[in-house]
């Protein structure tokens, strides 16, 4: 059964600051992805990573993958206070119906 | 183009009482899903529906039932709600083989 585990479950940072939140799941999955959900809102897809190795860059946000270690991160760049939310990985659930299986979420608040 | 519409937005049941919970989606994906979110928890799939005519459990299927009624429309209902099933509720659509979802805007269910 796929487990997935993010962490932190809470990020407090100050603006301009990095940090790098971590996604790992139990079973191999080659499909990997991240959603942004800002409160009372539904959740809109970040990021689509569909091979080991694969990265994706946004703005202040980059995400990689390694399948390998069965890890997604979720690196933040500078962070601005427009990017306090919370954050889910899900992963791919492979069989013979795909689904996808979320992490616990990382609320990020981002202080002045 | 309206994505994923979901009805009713919240909600207010008493204990026994049941409901459904509507879901449509304009984007003519085959696989449609019903997750809860619960605060620490994350999102947990409860019911999905990988095309018309199909349905299988997810991870917290336990007080649920759906109906997959044609390829649009996918609802779920409580036969008998329980307080544990105070949650926001959560519709989302997927391309047949592409599990990158899209989410409906939630329904708040609160049963006292």
């Amino acid at each position: 059964e796929l487990k997935v585990e993010q962490n932190p479950l809470f990020l407090s940072m100050q603006e301009g600051k990095n940090y790098t939140i971590y996604c790992n799941y139990s079973t191999t999955s080659d499909r990997l992805y991240w959603y942004r959900q800002d409160p009372g809102k539904s959740l809109e897809s970040l990021f689509v990573l569909l091979s080991n190795g694969a990265v994706k860059q946004e703005g202040r946000l980059m995400a990689s993958l390694d399948t390998k270690a069965r890890l997604s991160t979720l690196h933040i760049t500078a962070a601005v206070h427009d990017l306090s939310a919370t954050y889910f990985c899900a992963v791919e659930d492979g069989g013979a119906t795909n689904k996808l299986i979320f992490g616990t979420g990382t609320l990020l608040a981002v202080q002045p | 183009n309206a994505g994923v519409t979901q009805t009713p937005k919240f909600q207010v049941l008493k204990t026994g009482q049941s409901m459904t919970l509507q879901c449509a989606q304009d984007m003519n994906h085959n696989s449609m899903y019903w997750y809860r979110q619960d605060p620490g928890m994350g999102l947990r799939l409860i019911y999905y529906s990988a095309s018309e005519g199909t349905t299988d459990k997810g991870e917290v299927p336990n007080g649920y039932n759906v109906s997959r009624l044609n390829k649009r429309e996918f609802s779920l209902r409580l036969e008998s709600a329980a307080p544990s099933q105070t949650s926001v509720y959560f519709c989302a659509s997927s391309e047949q083989g592409w599990t990158e979802a899209f989410f409906g805007q939630g329904t708040r269910l609160t049963v006292v």
